[in-house]
């Protein structure tokens, strides 16, 4: 089955200042793999999506990911956090079922950027 | 906005008891999804449909049960409720079909069971 994990519960980081949100994937054949993001109160966002290509994807509120086959990862970057950076975010991988497809999605990580 | 839209926002209600969550997805989207977000269990599958067929099925209990409507809406019905379904219920949508697995989510369902 496939499954993605994400390795911290919770990464803090400075405004202004990189940030990683790790997350590792384990598939049969080609991974689909996914971030989303998740606001207090809110539903989840999707922000990049790695189906094949370019290993550095980048995505919404400049957010890019990293896919690096040999390591298995899916790694969140962004150059310089921002306060309302501050959400729960989720890795994904698609799961095809005969002809259909839904999300797994990981444990979440939330990221608190602080002033 | 996502354009996906649950109601109720919040439910509260005792165990034993039955309750109906509602979804209605982005237009032209023919496929809906339902995930249950609790703090031990993290995000979790429950069910998907592609206009008005059960497609997938995931970690669902068998007090649960969904369907799609012709109008492309969905319904979520919770039975014998007990204190661990309280969670935070999600639907999804999406155009469906391969190579759209955008998911857009609705705000979700507060459910607390009491």
């Amino acid at each position: 089955a496939q499954s993605v994990a994400q390795p911290e519960d919770q990464v803090n980081v400075a405004e202004g200042n990189p940030l990683t949100v790790k997350c590792t994937y384990s598939v049969s054949g080609n991974p689909y793999l996914f971030w989303y993001v998740q606001y207090p109160n809110r539903g989840l966002q999707f922000l990049l999506k790695y189906i094949t290509g370019d290993n550095l994807v980048k995505g919404s509120y400049g957010f890019e990911a990293e896919f690096n086959k040999s390591q298995t990862s899916f790694h969140l970057k962004k150059p310089s956090a921002l306060v309302s950076d501050s959400a729960l975010y989720f890795c994904a991988v698609r799961d095809m079922d005969g002809g259909s497809y839904k999300l797994i999605f990981g444990s979440g990580t939330r990221l608190l950027v602080r002033p | 906005d996502s354009g996906v839209t649950q109601t109720p926002k919040h439910l509260i209600t005792a165990t034993g008891q039955r309750v109906t969550l509602r979804c209605s997805p982005r237009s032209g989207d023919l496929s809906v999804y339902w995930y249950q977000q609790s703090l031990d269990q993290g995000l979790q599958f429950l069910i998907q449909y592609y206009n008005g067929e059960e497609r997938a099925k995931g970690n669902i209990l068998e007090r649960f049960s969904a369907q799609q409507f012709p109008d492309l809406h969905s319904e979520l019905n919770l039975s014998s409720l007990e204190l661990g379904d309280s969670a935070l219920y999600f639907c999804a949508s999406s155009v469906g079909g391969r190579n759209n697995e955008k998911l857009f989510f609705g705000s979700g369902t507060q459910l607390s069971v009491l």
